[in-house]
């Protein structure tokens, strides 16, 4: 089945600097990709998603990009702010006769100011 | 839209007690998921529904483990009888389609003494 890889586990940096986040998904067939913000007490909240025909897609200061072929997917945060601080979530989607989302491990960002 | 509503946010029960935690989705949405969320395995799928019909419950750890929805607006995910390592925090989440996003709610958090 599919399996997704998260790294890093933990992120800390300066308010204003850029957070990277990646992921590594083992089936090729996979085909959406979710990211999700966590913050504390809450459920999951979708910040951007990318499909698997398209390579880059940004939304103000989120980013993602896909590399197909080599199986990474990756999140970018620039000119981060303290809201930002929260665990992040990638995922992988597809479709094995029932569709079924498959979350990373998490990575908890922290962001200083 | 209210978003997902789950019920309760917390329960405290004790080992072999039946739990049951119940879930509204987003009107208009045809897929209900339920997942389980602990610190040693992330999020896991348990069981999801499409128009009310379940799908695929692969995820469904035992069969203490029970999912119903009898109609397009409530679904309750049963546990009997209850074990300590139930205890996590378990997500109702809703989308519009297989693989669109997912609307999760704020969850439950369950412990089991």
């Amino acid at each position: 089945g599919e399996n997704v890889e998260q790294h890093p586990s933990t992120l800390s940096v300066q308010e204003g600097d850029s957070a990277v986040i990646k992921c590594t998904y083992s089936d090729s067939a996979s085909n959406y990709f979710p990211w999700y913000k966590q913050e504390l007490g809450k459920g999951p909240q979708l910040i951007i998603d990318i499909r698997s025909n398209v390579g880059e897609k940004k939304d103000q200061r989120i980013a993602v990009t896909l590399n197909k072929t080599a199986k990474h997917f990756s999140l970018h945060i620039t000119e981060t702010q303290p809201e930002d601080s929260a665990v992040y979530f990638c995922a992988a989607s597809l479709d094995t006769g029932g569709f079924k989302t498959i979350f990373g491990a998490g990575t908890r960002l922290f962001v200083k100011a | 839209d209210a978003g997902v509503i789950q019920s309760p946010r917390h329960e405290v029960t004790e080992m072999g007690q039946e739990v049951t935690l119940r879930c509204k989705p987003i009107s208009g949405h045809d897929y209900l998921f339920w997942y389980r969320q602990t610190m040693m395995r992330g999020l896991e799928l348990l069981i999801y529904f499409n128009n009310n019909v379940p799908i695929d419950d692969s995820g469904m750890p035992e069969d203490r483990f029970s999912a119903k929805m009898p109609n397009a607006s409530f679904s309750t995910l049963k546990i009997q009888p209850s074990e300590p390592r139930d205890s996590a925090v378990y997500f109702c989440a809703s989308s519009f389609m297989e693989d669109s996003p997912l609307h999760f709610g704020n969850g439950t958090r369950l412990t089991v003494t």
